[in-house]
């Protein structure tokens, strides 16, 4: 079974650091991008980046170019989304996705969403 | 930067009625690379529609998907219980970028 499986919620305060997970298994990892989307609390679907972890090619949104950082440990077939300083703005769910090129890059897998808290 | 904007935002109906939801793109697109998503609440969204009008694997013939251009529709033949939910088109560009719309949310009248 093909499957996406997230880090778990996170509490985090204004101004740390975060990095969360999405470990990827039942496919060749390193052979599908795997992208990242926010949803905000009570709104829509937000794309935010992708990354090919067979050769780490990254492409942002430009909306999120520069506020996070999208990197993948193919030995652990693992993707990562990180944030070098939070603000209460990042507080979202954040999900994870795998495009199928069989479907013209629909995102038929998706991780079950990780929860970000972001309060002082 | 391709908008896509979708329409209504809200769509109020009865089980055993037909749904219809637009998308239009604020230039025109491939339409091999427009996509809908149906996502219920505290869940994950789940891929409907491929390539505008292809179903993916599992989903039931009641949605159907048609477009071209700028103009894309999702249509639900005769609304489930279960087919309540947000939905949202989606567009993949050659650059590997992908753009959601705002979703419609389709609820019980």
């Amino acid at each position: 079974e093909v499957k996406l499986v997230q880090s778990g919620a996170e509490v985090k305060k204004p101004g740390e650091p975060l990095k969360i997970s999405c470990k990827g298994s039942g496919y060749s990892f390193t052979n599908y991008w795997i992208g990242w989307v926010r949803q905000m609390p009570g709104k829509g679907l937000e794309w935010m980046g992708i990354i090919y972890p067979g050769d780490s090619d990254t492409r942002y949104s430009p909306s999120f170019q520069g506020q996070v950082t999208i990197s993948a440990d193919k030995s652990i077939s693992t993707a990562y989304l990180q944030w070098s300083s939070l603000k209460a703005s990042d507080t979202a769910m954040y999900y994870c996705a795998r495009p199928e090129s069989g479907y013209y890059y629909g995102m038929d897998v998706w991780g079950q969403g990780t929860t970000v808290t972001v309060s002082s | 930067e391709i908008v896509l904007t979708q329409s209504p935002g809200t769509l109020s109906l009865s089980p055993g009625e037909r749904a219809t939801l637009s998308c239009r793109a604020s230039q025109s697109v491939s339409s091999s690379y427009l996509a809908w998503y149906q996502q219920k609440p505290g869940q994950a969204p789940r891929l409907l529609i491929y390539g505008a009008s292809s179903r993916a694997t599992g989903i039931p013939d009641r949605f159907g998907g048609s477009g071209s251009g700028t103009d894309f529709t999702l249509t639900i033949s005769r609304l489930e219980p279960e087919d309540f939910a947000v939905f949202y088109c989606q567009l993949y560009d050659s650059s590997h970028k992908w753009t959601f719309g705002q979703g419609t949310k389709v609820e019980i009248k």
